[in-house]
């Protein structure tokens, strides 16, 4: 089965960190580059973070560039999200999202895992 | 960074009706542009990439068309199960980006 299972979600205070694991299965992971959308309480799909098949190259929305990173481990089929300095903006569900074609910029999401909640708050 | 802005904001349609959406972005994004339907509670599901192509398993009553900045997403005839949020996606350039969301709703 295609699957995409996010973990690492929590509540965490203002300033503080968390990594979000994405596990991939039922596909050839390593030609597909992945990415990760959030979603704040009640409002629309905001694009955060991709990268690459073989994780040389990453890409970040403004929002988030300098405090999270994404990197991914292919021997595993996992892709992360390093989540620093958090903010209560930062406050949404996180969906990791595989691209519908491989080894391209084929950047539309056919796959997404059900997400992982992320609160921030004192 | 291309900023798309989706209309109307909220939909009211009966079903059997036809519901008519809109992306329009800020530059042209030749036919890079992506549906996606999103039910509450769920994730979203791809329904349209590249402007006019359907993802696969997505009924024909939904279709897609237009070009460089101004897009459509058609459903053909309202089923109950359509009535959902839709988002359209660029991905043109970097940074990806997505609508506000069109809320079709039963009238």
């Amino acid at each position: 089965e295609v699957r995409l299972l996010e973990s690492g979600g929590g509540l965490v205070q203002p300033g503080g960190s968390l990594r979000l694991s994405c596990a991939a299965s039922g596909f050839t992971f390593n030609i597909y580059g992945m990415s990760w959308v959030r979603q704040a309480p009640g409002k629309g799909l905001e694009w955060i973070s991709a990268i690459s098949g073989s994780g040389d190259r990453t890409y970040y929305a403004d929002s988030v560039k300098g405090r999270f990173t994404i990197s991914r481990d292919n021997s595993k089929n996992t892709v992360f999200l390093q989540l620093n300095s958090l903010r209560a903006g930062d406050t949404a569900i996180y969906y990791c999202a595989k691209p519908g074609r491989p080894n391209g910029d084929y950047w539309y999401f056919d796959l997404w895992g059900r997400g992982t909640v992320v609160t921030v708050s004192s | 960074e291309i900023v798309l802005t989706q209309s109307p904001a909220t939909l009211s349609l009966s079903p059997g009706e036809r519901a008519t959406l809109s992306c329009r972005a800020s530059q042209s994004v030749n036919r890079y542009l992506v549906w996606y339907q999103q039910k509450p509670g769920q994730a979203p599901r791809l329904l349209i990439y590249d402007a006019s192509n359907r993802a696969t398993g997505i009924p024909a009553r939904f279709s897609g068309s237009g070009s460089e900045t101004d897009f459509t997403l058609t459903i053909s005839s309202l089923d109950p199960e359509d009535f959902a949020v839709y988002y359209c996606q660029h991905r043109s350039s970097w940074p990806l980006t997505f609508g506000g969301g069109t809320k079709v709703e039963i009238k």
